[in-house]
């Protein structure tokens, strides 16, 4: 089965330290995204990338880092920085970056983080 | 830029009765809709997705979504509610500006379906 997913659904952390969330997909999507969902607020982009060991900031990067050393894998790391990183956290991944403009983009089923 | 409006954060409506999320949008360029629905705690799930081949867009589960430029909108509906749709749903518009094709989202509308 084709798919994104993400590891581990629930994370908690305690103040002051970094915690590295999980995406992996196997759907040979070139681009990969992540992004944080509040209450009330929609979802809002933390980072994207189009290509192996490129990424790009997006709305909301502060507080956040990236990698991307294979295609299909795009971990977000949440760092001390982060000033209140309690959210739900969500990865998808669409063919191209900058393809069709109608190029669906896939979810993972997210990961809940809560700052202890 | 491109935005979106969800009006209303929260509907209920009575399982068999006609289901409408309206969402609004912002464009000075033709735009490109979706709509995704979320179940609790999982990710989004499209919907279905406006790209200009045609103004009524029918989805799964019997969702469809009637795009009209005179009134910027792109309202979604459903004939007969089932509690399964009990759900957050999102509109969303393709930002074109700034060198990708870059989603953006509405605040969301929790759907309520109860018997």
């Amino acid at each position: 089965d084709g798919g994104i997913t993400q590891s581990p659904k629930y994370l908690f952390r305690k103040e002051g330290q970094n915690v590295t969330l999980s995406c992996e997909q196997n759907l040979n999507h070139d681009a990969m995204y992540w992004y944080r969902q509040d209450p009330g607020q929609g979802l809002r982009l933390i980072y994207y990338s189009q290509i192996v060991n490129d990424f790009q900031k997006g709305d909301i990067a502060e507080g956040y880092s990236v990698s991307r050393e294979k295609k299909e894998s795009f971990p977000l790391t949440v760092t001390s920085a982060q000033k209140n990183p309690t959210a739900f956290y969500l990865c998808a991944s669409s063919p191209r970056l900058a393809g069709e403009v109608w190029d669906t983009q896939y979810f993972g089923p997210g990961t809940r983080l809560t700052v202890l | 830029a491109q935005s979106v409006t969800q009006l209303g954060s929260h509907v209920s409506v009575s399982e068999g009765a006609l289901v409408l999320l309206r969402c609004n949008y912002s464009s000075s360029v033709p735009p490109y809709l979706f709509w995704y629905v979320q179940y609790p705690n999982q990710g989004l799930q499209l919907l279905l997705k406006y790209t200009s081949a045609a103004t009524l867009v029918k989805g799964i589960n019997d969702f469809e979504a009637e795009f009209k430029k005179s009134e910027t909108s792109f309202h979604l509906t459903k004939p007969s509610a089932h509690m399964s749709d009990a759900a957050e749903y999102f509109c969303a518009v393709i930002n074109l500006s700034g060198g990708y094709n870059k989603l953006i989202f509405g605040a969301g509308t929790r759907l309520a379906v109860h018997p």
